[in-house]
């Protein structure tokens, strides 16, 4: 199975605020997870890009791994407008190279609206 | 877009027409990817091609039809049989020398119209 649930939002927070951007799965075999950034009416970007369990930072990102749970999170401190897109996580079993379960699957997208 | 290129923008087709989009590549990267991205859908796979003249279907490769003779190059055609051809669509590479290592490249997409 290769579900994955993201909650579509929108997800509106003040400037300044610390976002929490959550997706679960149903495959426990995922091990590689990422999340990407979006904006209208263009590409998605990569943000963070974690293999297996743990935490990784980069700048104000945080991305996190709950394995056991089958739960990642995407935390953005001190938020700002320009961080105002919709955020995709995607995860995948093996190295993401081909297609079917070789392949990358997506949440639906959590759309951010940043206040300012 | 770090040297992926999608043309046009944005495409209008009528009904029954087929239509190409162009995905263009200066990264030397071995595979490239179509997705497919409706509202409230996650991204799905369309085809892909790890190697030149060589392509594999995606999970919705039913009405579309790709090649690869040049590495840089990988355009789909969209036929009159999809079914629900209007969508944002998404060319994506990988750089396979890297392993795992590597993250998924999109370009800025190609929006189409078939009214």
């Amino acid at each position: 199975q290769k579900e994955v649930e993201q909650d579509p939002g929108p997800l509106s927070v003040p400037e300044g605020a610390i976002v929490s951007l959550n997706c679960t799965y149903s495959n426990s075999a995922f091990q590689y997870f990422m999340w990407y950034r979006q904006y209208s009416r263009k590409g998605p970007e990569l943000l963070m890009y974690t293999y297996s369990s743990g935490n990784k930072e980069d700048g104000r990102f945080t991305a996190q791994v709950d394995k056991s749970s089958k739960y990642i999170s995407l935390f953005i401190r001190d938020s700002q407008p320009s961080d105002s897109a919709t955020y995709l996580c995607a995860m995948s079993a093996l190295f993401f190279s081909g297609g079917g379960a070789d392949g990358l699957t997506f949440g639906k997208g959590t759309h951010l609206i940043i206040q300012p | 877009d770090g040297g992926i290129t999608q043309s046009p923008k944005y495409l209008f087709r009528k009904e029954g027409q087929n239509v190409t989009l162009s995905c263009e590549q200066n990264l030397n990267h071995d595979a490239m990817y179509w997705y497919r991205q409706d509202p409230g859908q996650g991204l799905r796979l369309i085809y892909y091609s790890q190697i030149v003249n060589d392509f594999q279907k995606g999970d919705i490769a039913e009405g579309y039809s790709v090649s690869r003779e040049k590495k840089e190059s990988f355009p789909l055609t969209v036929t009159s049989a999809q079914k629900n051809p209007t969508a944002f669509y998404l060319c994506a590479t990988l750089n396979l020398a890297l392993g795992q290592n590597s993250p998924l490249h999109f370009g800025n997409g190609t929006r189409l119209t078939v009214t």
